[in-house]
C-alpha cells in the first residue's frame, strides 16, 4: 500500500479480554515502531523492530504487552488481560532505516477502548 | 534520558496571521534531530518540518519555519499566513542516538476564520 495501514481502526473490548492490533508498514521499510497515545498526551514509545527482531522493547509497560514481526513486514501488537488503563490510540510507524536520519511515516492508529 | 517540553496546551490565531509554537528539550547528546509533527482529527501524524542539530541554519518549509537555538535547547515553530487547514495538534519531537522518537505533550492550535 501507499502508506502505513493499521487495523482495526477502532476496537472496543471488555476488561480482561485479549486484543490484537495489526500494522502493515510501507513496503520496503525495515524499521517499525509502536507508540501509545493517551487522551491529551503525546505518543509514548513502546517498541521498535529492525527487520524481524525487536531492537528495543523498553517502552512496553508490562508483560501483558507483546509484539511480533515474524517476516519483517506486518507487525502485531498483542495485549493480554486488558485493563481500563490500556485505553488509548496505538500508533504504528515505519521508516527506511533505524538510523537517525529522521522521518517516520505514521498510520492512523487503532483506538482501543476497554470497558 | 531525553525530555521534550511543550508548555502551552493550546493557542488560537486569526486566519492569515502568524503564530509561534514553543518547544524546549533536554539532552546530553550533541548530534540529534528535531521535528514538528501535525496531528489532525484523522489521528495520522504528519511531518511538518525537520532540523538537524549540526546545521546552524534554521529549516524552512513554505509557510513553516523554525527558530533553533541549540545552546538554549529551544526549537519553536513559526506558521506564517495561517490557514484553516492548519487547525490541529502539533507535537515537537526529538530523535537521538537511541533511534526512539520522543514527543512533547502537544499543543492544540485553532485557526479562526
Amino acid at each position: 500500500g501507499a502508506g502505513v495501514s493499521q487495523t482495526p481502526s477502532n476496537k472496543v473490548t471488555e476488561k480482561g479480554k485479549y486484543v490484537e492490533l495489526r500494522c502493515d508498514p510501507i513496503s520496503g521499510h525495515t524499521a517499525l515502531y509502536w507508540y501509545r497515545q493517551s487522551l491529551g498526551q503525546g505518543p509514548e514509545f513502546l517498541i521498535y523492530f529492525q527487520g524481524t527482531g525487536a531492537a528495543d522493547d523498553s517502552g512496553l509497560p508490562n508483560d501483558r504487552f507483546f509484539a511480533v514481526r515474524p517476516e519483517g513486514s506486518v507487525s502485531t501488537l498483542k495485549i493480554q488481560r486488558t485493563e481500563r488503563g490500556d485505553s488509548a490510540v496505538y500508533l504504528c510507524a515505519s521508516s527506511t532505516t533505524s538510523s537517525n536520519t529522521g522521518e517516520l511515516f505514521f498510520g492512523e492508529g487503532s483506538r482501543l477502548t476497554v470497558l | 534520558a531525553q525530555t521534550v517540553t511543550q508548555s502551552q496546551p493550546e493557542m488560537s490565531v486569526q486566519e492569515a496571521e502568524t503564530v509561534t509554537l514553543s518547544c524546549t528539550y533536554d539532552t546530553s547528546e550533541n548530534n540529534y534531530y528535531l521535528f514538528w509533527y501535525k496531528q489532525p482529527p484523522s489521528r495520522q501524524m504528519i511531518l511538518v518540518i525537520r532540523q538537524e542539530a549540526y546545521k546552524q541554519q534554521n529549516a524552512t518549509e513554505n509557510r513553516f519555519s523554525v527558530n533553533f537555538q541549540k545552546a538554549a535547547k529551544s526549537f519553536s515553530l513559526k506558521i506564517s499566513d495561517s490557514q484553516l487547514g492548519d487547525t490541529a495538534m502539533y507535537f515537537c519531537a526529538f530523535l537521538g542516538a537511541n533511534s526512539k522518537l520522543t514527543f512533547g505533550k502537544g499543543i492544540t492550535l485553532s485557526v479562526r476564520p
